[in-house]
This record gives structure tokens, sequence and C-alpha cells, in this order.
């Protein structure tokens, strides 16, 4: 069955400090890899889409990377600002699918504290 | 560009109710979802499309139902709504299914099914 696991479900960090937050996936075929970020309230916004050759793709602060062979993914997220509290959700796509179909982890809650 | 929007952002029903949320995007994508949200679990796909006039069901398709008359509206109906049905639900489209196609998110309706 394809899942996407991520670790951990929660997290609270004080400003300024970094953080990294973890995902497996047992998806095959695998197609790409995808970090989104969602405001309470607010839809999924993309921060970066990876494919099976990327092993590493940065957005600003935020930098995701990728090992297919271990089939895990972090998203690691430098210098945290109060605006990065958010839940960050893994998304993954497989490959044989030609309808765009994702698969989503049940997400990381993150809370930046001053 | 609005992107993707949603009407309404809010809404009750009493059990047994119907209503029809709906989708419309402004950036011409060919590709629709409809999506579930509930606590703890990661997004659920209900209802696709993959162009005007074509849907197809996703991973928990019962108890709704879906048109794609334009190619910018997706429409999702409750015919007789259930308390199980209560969930945050997200509407979104992507251009292609190609890897780096990014789905874009509405800012999702919050039902609550009394």
């Amino acid at each position: 069955k394809n899942q996407v696991e991520q670790s951990p479900q929660s997290l609270i960090i004080l400003e300024g400090k970094n953080c990294t937050l973890q995902c497996n996936y047992t998806v095959s075929p695998f197609s790409n890899l995808r970090w989104y970020k969602q405001d309470t309230g607010r839809g999924p916004v993309s921060l970066t889409i990876m494919t099976f050759s990327e092993n590493t793709k940065s957005n600003g602060r935020y930098t995701a990377t990728l090992d297919a062979d271990t089939k895990q993914s972090s998203l690691h997220i430098t210098a945290s600002q109060l605006s990065d509290s958010a839940s960050y959700i893994c998304v993954v796509s497989a490959g044989s699918s030609n309808t765009g179909k994702l698969i989503f982890g049940q997400g990381t809650t993150l809370q930046v504290k001053p | 560009n609005a992107g993707v929007t949603q009407t309404p952002k809010f809404r009750v029903l009493k059990t047994g109710q119907s209503m029809t949320l709906l989708c419309a995007q402004d950036m011409n994508h060919e590709y629709m979802y409809w999506y579930r949200q509930d606590p703890g679990m990661g997004l659920r796909l209900i209802h696709y499309s993959v162009g005007e006039g074509t849907t197809a069901k996703g991973e928990v398709p019962d108890g709704y139902n879906v048109s794609r008359l334009k190619k910018q509206n997706f429409l999702l109906g409750l015919e007789s709504a259930a308390p199980s049905q209560t969930s945050v639900y997200f509407c979104a489209s992507t251009r292609g299914t190609r890897a780096y196609n990014e789905q874009f998110f509405g800012p999702g309706t919050r039902l609550t099914v009394l």
C-alpha cells in the first residue's frame, strides 16, 4: 500500500533556531516528492518539488533533501521565524499515475515561539 | 489572477440536507481535484477531473458527486449530508501531470454536519 509517514507529529522551537522534519514513503513507482506548507485556515502551498534524480532543493530558508534509495526525505528550516509556524506536508506522486494523483502525509505541525 | 477560489468558506448543515461546493480556477488548468482534510490524517482524494466533461472517483468518493461542465469550474455535491462528512474540503488544480507541475490549492471550505 502506498503510504507517506511524517515525523515528528508536532514540534516547538524558539525563533532563530533550525529544525528538520522527516518523511518516509513507500510509494511505487516513485515519480516526485513535494513539500507543502499549510498555514492555519489556509490551503497548502508548494515549497519544493524533487524528482528521483535530485538530492536537494532549496527555497529560501527551506532546504529539502531526498534519498530515493532509502525512500526518505527531510525538510530543513534555517533561522526559523514566527511566520514559519504552520503544518508541513510531505506529498509523493506515483510514477504510474497519469492523473496527477498525490499521496499525502499527515503533516508535522511546527510552532515557532519568540 | 485569483488562482483557485472556493465558495462557500463555511457551512453548517443538518443531517440529510444537500449542498454544492463550488471550485473555480482562472489558470486554464486541465486537472482539478477535490480533497477532504480531517484531523490527524493526510488529505484524501474524493473525486478528480482530467478535463472538461470528465470526472473520476478518488480514494473516498462515497456520498459525493461531482461535475465539470466548464473547464474552470469543478462542483462537489453532497446529496444527503452525514456527520461523517464534517471536514475541511479543498479544491486543487494543475496544468498537467508531469513532475514539476504544481497543484494549486484553494482556501478550503469548512463544513459541519449536525
